[in-house]
């Protein structure tokens, strides 16, 4: 069974920090990365992915990805109240479409 | 306003009857998916489509029956609501292969009595 674990939080932070959220997962085979945010009673919003190992950066946002030790995570930088929301992790294997999501992270970030 | 849609935004049913979620975009996008939510498991794909008249299976199908006979639409039947199908159904869209579902609807959520 393939699984993607991320702690359910709540990560507090306080404005201005940065934020480090985690994500482990057990398939080997996965290729492809995902980081989406979704705020409360809201639909997910994409905002990174990632393929390779090492750090894709894109504004406040850099994902990390190690193959090696199956985990991939998501910094954000100078974090703000309006970051508050789930995090979710989703992992894709190579040339398919079916995705394993995380249960999220719920991120507060505190003024 | 271009975007995706879904409609209805909140429904409530029987055990046992047929009901279709609507789910229409408007950049004519290739790809489209069905996801449900459910507190406990995350999101789970249902199906998706590559294109008009392409659809396949994601992790949680049974239950399930979809159609794409133009590429702005992709509506989601449950044959014989259960209660097991009570969630929020999330429609999404993508330009390009593997690159995540970029375009989420604002979800239908659906409880089966």
């Amino acid at each position: 069974q393939k699984e993607v674990e991320q702690n359910s939080g709540p990560l507090s932070v306080p404005e201005g920090a940065i934020a480090s959220l985690n994500c482990t997962y057990s398939d080997r085979g996965s290729q492809s990365f995902f980081w989406y945010r979704q705020y409360s009673g809201k639909s997910p919003e994409l905002i990174m992915f990632i393929y390779s190992n090492g750090d894709k950066e894109d504004g406040r946002f850099t994902a990390q990805l190690n193959k090696a030790s199956q985990y991939v995570s998501l910094l954000i930088r100078d974090s703000q109240p309006s970051d508050s929301a789930t995090y979710l992790c989703a992992v894709r294997p190579g040339g398919s479409y079916i995705p394993t999501f995380g249960r999220g992270t719920s991120l507060i970030v505190h003024p | 306003d271009a975007g995706i849609t879904q409609s209805p935004r909140y429904k409530i049913t029987e055990t046992g009857r047929q009901v279709t979620l609507m789910c229409h975009q408007t950049w004519s996008h290739s790809y489209m998916f069905w996801y449900r939510q459910d507190l406990g498991h995350g999101l789970r794909l249902i199906y998706y489509s590559a294109a008009a008249d392409i659809t396949d299976k994601g992790e949680v199908p049974d239950g399930y029956v979809v159609s794409r006979s133009k590429t702005e639409n992709f509506p989601l039947t449950l044959e014989s609501a259960t209660r097991s199908q009570t969630s929020v159904y999330f429609c999404a869209s993508s330009v390009v292969r593997f690159t995540g579902e970029r375009y989420f609807g604002p979800g239908t959520r659906l409880t089966v009595t």
